[in-house]
């Protein structure tokens, strides 16, 4: 399978806890993004990369968060000191674009889900 | 600031009945708009996208959806429903420079014998 790849699928952590999660892309695509996705709520923009780029950051990736994306490949988003509210589905997503200011169709992956205890 | 109202957090649809789940967006140029599904434990795949051109779009699974400018909608439509298409279905517009995108809070979609 080609599509998008995220691990772990789930994770259970204590409070103040650092987690990190890891996204696969599809392997030609140049831009990857990450989204949060909370009970009862649509997925909501974290930040994207294009390539290694880290080029947008939503107000709610708070400086406990950090994302890399080191060759342009796959991407890492390690959360630090975990609070209950961070508890949600991490999704990441993936797309071929051809310049910043172009779009072109995100593939989501399955997604890791976060419960923090 | 862009955003998306999907109106209705649940319908319930009996099969082979049809399906129109409503999406309101607010964005200041002309938006390029999407509909997702969810499915349980499932990543979102997308149904269909309106950038440009004729305003009624086909997308997979038998879906369509009609973009109307003057009513800042694109409401997703099935003319019948079978029961594997139950599932959470998003509605999307992409914003931030054309680079991402910002969803309504779904409708969750049952769908009755």
């Amino acid at each position: 399978d080609t599509g998008v790849s995220q691990n772990p699928r789930h994770k259970i952590t204590k409070r103040g806890q650092n987690v990190t999660f890891r996204c696969d892309p599809i392997s030609e695509h140049n831009r990857l993004y990450w989204y949060r996705q909370t009970l009862g709520q649509g997925p909501e923009f974290l930040t994207y990369f294009q390539n290694e780029a880290q080029l947008e950051k939503s107000r709610l990736l708070s400086d406990r968060f950090s994302a890399e994306r080191p060759k342009g490949s796959f991407s890492t988003l390690e959360i630090q000191r975990t609070e209950q509210g961070d508890s949600a589905m991490y999704l990441c997503a993936s797309s071929l674009v051809g310049s910043r200011f172009s779009y072109n169709e995100q593939f989501f992956g399955p997604g890791t889900r976060l419960t923090v205890l | 600031a862009q955003s998306v109202t999907q109106p209705d957090i649940h319908i319930t649809v009996s099969e082979g009945a049809s399906l129109e789940l409503r999406c309101n967006y607010s964005y200041g140029a002309t938006p390029y708009l999407f509909w997702y599904v969810q499915s349980p434990g499932q990543g979102l795949q997308l149904l269909l996208k309106y950038f440009s051109g004729d305003t009624l779009v086909q997308g997979i699974k038998g879906f369509e959806a009609e973009f109307k400018r003057s009513q800042s909608s694109f409401n997703l439509r099935k003319p019948s429903v079978h029961w594997s298409d139950a599932a959470e279905y998003f509605c999307a517009v992409v914003s931030g420079g054309y680079s991402t995108l910002t969803f309504g809070k779904g409708t969750m979609l049952l769908v009755s014998p």
